[in-house]
């Protein structure tokens, strides 16, 4: 496997649910990121982990819960979520933060909730 | 703070015709600007990017994008479409070292009229 990987590509979940979205890099990078796309909007920044620490947590609910184990996996768990919480999630990693780097990103998992 | 507007959310054009998609940014700081192409089911994938020097970018499949301080815009282009082109294209910005959030635009979906 190269580049950035997500699992599961689709996911369909009842409100009342708990589920795990996926993230692996195989960059050798150190910064992970993870991003909600949702139609007719800008992606928005949801967390930002750096060697393993969480540098940013963009005011996002606390039903959506990330994991950073090691710097080249990243978990987001899902619990308790809501139908306006449907959309694209993506991950991405860039060598390290800020700097000129450019961030690679992962295929997404589109999640629907019921 | 950083924003960033794209022009038109769709935008035809013909095969072998010119393609232009529009971006302007606000910053009150030099910014570090890209363009990322998403195709259908995959994730965000870099075209080109402009941290500083040249301000013609050239990026890959023959697309290349102008920095224009005056302007405050980024707008990219190809001078020949080709059907494969077909996707929807980002534009961002990132403003200054050290800063990993990047801002992105709502994005231009292209089509291509064969």
């Amino acid at each position: 496997e190269t580049g950035v990987t997500q699992t599961p590509r689709h996911l369909v979940m009842g409100m009342t649910n708990k589920k795990s979205l996926k993230c692996e890099q195989h960059l050798g990078h150190n910064a992970m990121y993870w991003y909600k796309q949702s139609a007719k909007k800008p992606l928005e920044l949801m967390f930002v982990y750096n060697f393993k620490e969480q540098t940013e947590n963009n005011s996002v609910p606390s039903r959506f819960s990330p994991e950073c184990p090691n710097s080249s996996h990243l978990f987001l768990h899902l619990h308790t979520l809501q139908p306006e919480d449907s959309a694209l999630y993506l991950c991405a990693s860039s060598r390290d933060l800020g700097g000129r780097g450019e961030q690679f990103f992962g295929p997404g998992t589109r999640l629907t909730v019921l | 703070a950083q924003s960033v507007t794209q022009l038109g959310s769709h935008v035809s054009v013909s095969e072998g015709a010119l393609v232009l998609l529009r971006c302007n940014y606000s910053s009150s700081v030099p910014p570090y600007l890209f363009w990322y192409v998403q195709y259908p089911n995959q994730g965000l994938q870099l075209l080109l990017k402009y941290t500083t020097g040249a301000t013609l970018v050239k990026g890959i499949n023959g697309f290349e994008a102008e920095f224009k301080k005056s302007e405050t815009s980024f707008h990219l282009t190809k001078p020949s479409a080709h059907m494969s082109d077909a996707a929807e294209y980002f534009c961002a910005v990132r403003i200054g070292f050290g800063n990993e959030k990047l801002t992105f635009g709502t994005g231009t979906r292209l089509t291509i009229i064969p």
